[in-house]
């Protein structure tokens, strides 16, 4: 089963809205990163958290993270049109050899 | 500075038919990965290669082999292609292994 599971699954806004995606996991990890992809284009890395962190932020953008529950947010504030793509988180886990991507969360903004 | 490369772009093999996917990076990192990414699936780690002289088998690493030919160029290979292995392939290198990655352009793969 998939380490990272994203909600939700599609995301409709307005431009100047925020938007809120989440990732949950089952084990436990070194580090979560979230990453964008462009329709038919390769990720771009967004933003890093390391385990012992517990939000950090980048531009309009702000990453949480919950051990404890075993969960992160990303939020992108004041979206753009060209938000417009799929979310993915990335989870480095602790046992040898696990990176781990959701499944997505595809936003769509709208001018 | 390139990035990360990969070759081909668009490829159509037959059942049987063996290729490989080469990718290369030029931003001399230790870390180089290979991941495919199916509909709905999100991506899934198929091999790796943590630092130059090593590879280890990700989530799905049946059907494929790798060579990390030297630090800067990492290929898959599929020995004989299935229809299940139609995908979207891409190659990502990072500077350490669990760091940022930097994704390649990716290689659509169809298998008939």
């Amino acid at each position: 089963s998939q380490q990272g599971e994203e909600d939700p699954q599609a995301l409709s806004i307005q431009e100047g809205e925020n938007a809120t995606m989440n990732c949950s996991y089952k084990t436990s990890i070194n580090n979560l990163q979230w990453y964008r992809q462009n329709s038919g284009r390769g990720l771009v890395h967004l933003i890093l958290i390391r385990s012992n962190e517990r939000e950090k932020h980048s531009g309009r953008l702000r990453v949480t993270l919950d051990t404890s529950k075993k969960s992160s947010s990303l939020l992108i504030t004041a979206s753009r049109a060209a938000d417009t793509a799929s979310y993915f988180c990335c989870t480095g886990g602790t046992s040898y050899g696990k990176l781990t991507f959701g499944q997505g969360t595809i936003l769509t903004v709208h001018p | 500075n390139a990035g990360v490369t990969q070759t081909p772009k668009f490829q159509v093999l037959k059942t049987g038919q063996s290729m490989t996917l080469q990718c290369a990076q030029d931003m001399n990192h230790n870390s180089m990965y290979w991941y495919r990414q199916d509909p709905g699936m999100g991506l899934r780690l198929i091999y790796y290669s943590a630092s130059e002289g090593t590879t280890d088998k990700g989530e799905v690493p049946n059907g494929y082999n790798v060579s990390r030919l030297n630090k800067r160029e990492f290929s898959l290979r599929l020995e004989s292609a299935a229809p299940s292995q139609t995908s979207v392939y891409f190659c990502a290198s990072s500077e350490m292994w669990q760091f940022e990655q930097y994704f390649g352009p990716g290689t659509r793969l169809t298998v008939t």
